[in-house]
């Protein structure tokens, strides 16, 4: 059954600093990965959509790439800011959700 | 677009009571919809996935006599938890599946069941 790790699991930056999260597949046959945020007590906001013809996507300080061979995609943020601060999610095209990342990024 | 709305955003129902939750897509047609169970600071636990038209298909260990899901258009589907417990006080989200299989989802119910 394919389980989804993310790393880290929290991660606390002062505020203009760039930052990497990772999210990984067991199941590492992954064409299709979307990458979302939770603030607390709402529902998900799709941030990125990585579909099968493609590697990676941008979206304004955000990019996400998706290594199909090792199952494994990282969502880069450019210079964060207190907004970013949230829970970030990543799944697959099963729909099985990652334990997320909860980013603190601090004024 | 692809905005999907969830109603009740909030429900308190006392033990033994059946609860319905809706979810809609209001700008576009999804024959796929998901309906995911989180608890606290936990990710989301896929329950089942809902197909317009047809039966929904339950994940190992969702009981689906006691979530009932019905789709009965492009745009609706429910989930109904029946016979309420405090075990099944959580926080339910649904998504929508639009082209590319990309997910849009709705804000949540919290459920609190006395």
């Amino acid at each position: 059954k394919q389980e989804v790790t993310q790393i880290p699991a929290a991660l606390s930056v002062p505020e203009g600093e760039n930052l990497v999260l990772n999210c990984s597949f067991t199941d590492s046959a992954i064409y299709n990965l979307q990458w979302f945020r939770q603030d607390p007590g709402k529902g998900l906001t799709s941030l990125l959509l990585i579909q099968s013809s493609q590697r990676e996507q941008t979206s304004g300080r955000l990019n996400a790439s998706l290594d199909k061979s090792s199952g494994r995609s990282t969502l880069y943020i450019a210079a964060s800011q207190p907004g970013d601060s949230a829970t970030y999610l990543c799944a697959g095209q099963n729909f099985v959700f990652g334990p997320g990342t909860r980013l603190s990024v601090l004024p | 677009g692809a905005v999907v709305s969830q109603h009740p955003s909030r429900v308190i129902c006392k033990s033994g009571t059946s609860v319905k939750i809706e979810c809609r897509s209001l700008d576009f047609q999804a024959t796929t919809m998901f309906w995911y169970r989180q608890f606290p600071k936990k990710s989301l636990m896929l329950m089942a996935t809902s197909n317009e038209g047809s039966k929904a298909t339950y994940e190992q260990g969702v009981e689906k006599d006691k979530f009932l899901i019905n789709h009965a258009s492009l745009t609706l589907s429910t989930l109904t938890v029946t016979s309420a417990h405090p075990e099944d006080s959580s926080f339910y989200i649904c998504s929508a599946l639009r082209d590319f299989n990309e997910q849009f989802f709705g804000p949540g119910t919290r459920l609190t069941v006395l």
